[in-house]
């Protein structure tokens, strides 16, 4: 079992480019969440997608933020423009849905300068 | 809302020293409590999940424990190699919810 994985997993941009994230769930888990993980804030959720649709995406900071999930096994977390306040690690985690164990990608780190 | 609230933030024992970690949280309705450890540069990786008061675990030198309004990750006997930032989070019961809300967690350093 492959867990979850990220790409990349460190994206240095500058202010105003476009950033894009990539995750691939565990096979088999139709639920997938994407967190961001700052020193001030912890660990929050962005959104959440169930069987590929989005569930919860109340937060999501602003419409710069997009994600989609196009088939089970592939989603994209999406800044556009990206501003230095963006700067952070961000995870995706998969589970099998309902009170199932989320189990966490090793993550992005993003420097926006 | 959903709360969360971790204390101490950092905490250094001496290998061997016991001590326990405080998940208190604020849900409506809980659902389930999890554990969290994160290693530097590394995901989260899951330890434990309760569900009702009084519920405990155990695994290896670990035991979380549940109240109605507090969880407890008690280490015993720590080694260095239990050093970790350790996460707490709830899920609430609403009706298809899946949403974490995480703590800020508690720095674990096991000194040898």
């Amino acid at each position: 079992d492959a867990g979850v994985i990220q790409s990349p997993r460190h994206e240095v941009t500058e202010m105003g480019q476009e950033v894009t994230l990539r995750c691939k769930p565990i096979s088999g888990h139709n639920s997938l969440f994407w967190y961001r993980q700052t020193m001030m804030r912890g660990l929050e959720l962005l959104i959440y997608f169930n069987n590929n649709v989005p569930i919860d995406d109340s937060g999501m900071p602003e419409d710069r933020f997009s994600a989609k999930m196009p088939n089970a096994s592939f989603s994209t977390l999406k800044i556009q423009p990206s501003e230095p306040r963006d700067s952070a690690v961000y995870f995706c985690a998969s589970s099998s849905g309902g009170l199932e164990t989320q189990y966490f990608g090793p993550g992005t780190r993003l420097l926006v300068l | 809302e959903d709360q969360v609230t971790q204390s101490p933030e950092a905490l250094r024992l001496q290998e061997g020293e016991s001590s326990s970690l405080n998940c208190s949280y604020t849900v409506s309705g809980l659902r389930g409590l999890f554990w969290y450890r994160q290693d530097p540069g590394k995901g989260p990786e899951f330890l434990f999940t309760l569900y009702s008061a009084g519920e405990e675990k155990e695994k290896e030198r670990l035991k979380a424990t549940l109240t109605k309004k507090e969880s407890f990750l008690h280490i015993t006997a720590p080694k260095p190699e239990d050093s970790a930032t350790y996460l707490c989070a709830v899920q609430a019961s609403n009706f298809g919810n899946e949403k974490l809300t995480f703590g800020t967690g508690t720095r674990l350093t096991i000194i040898p």
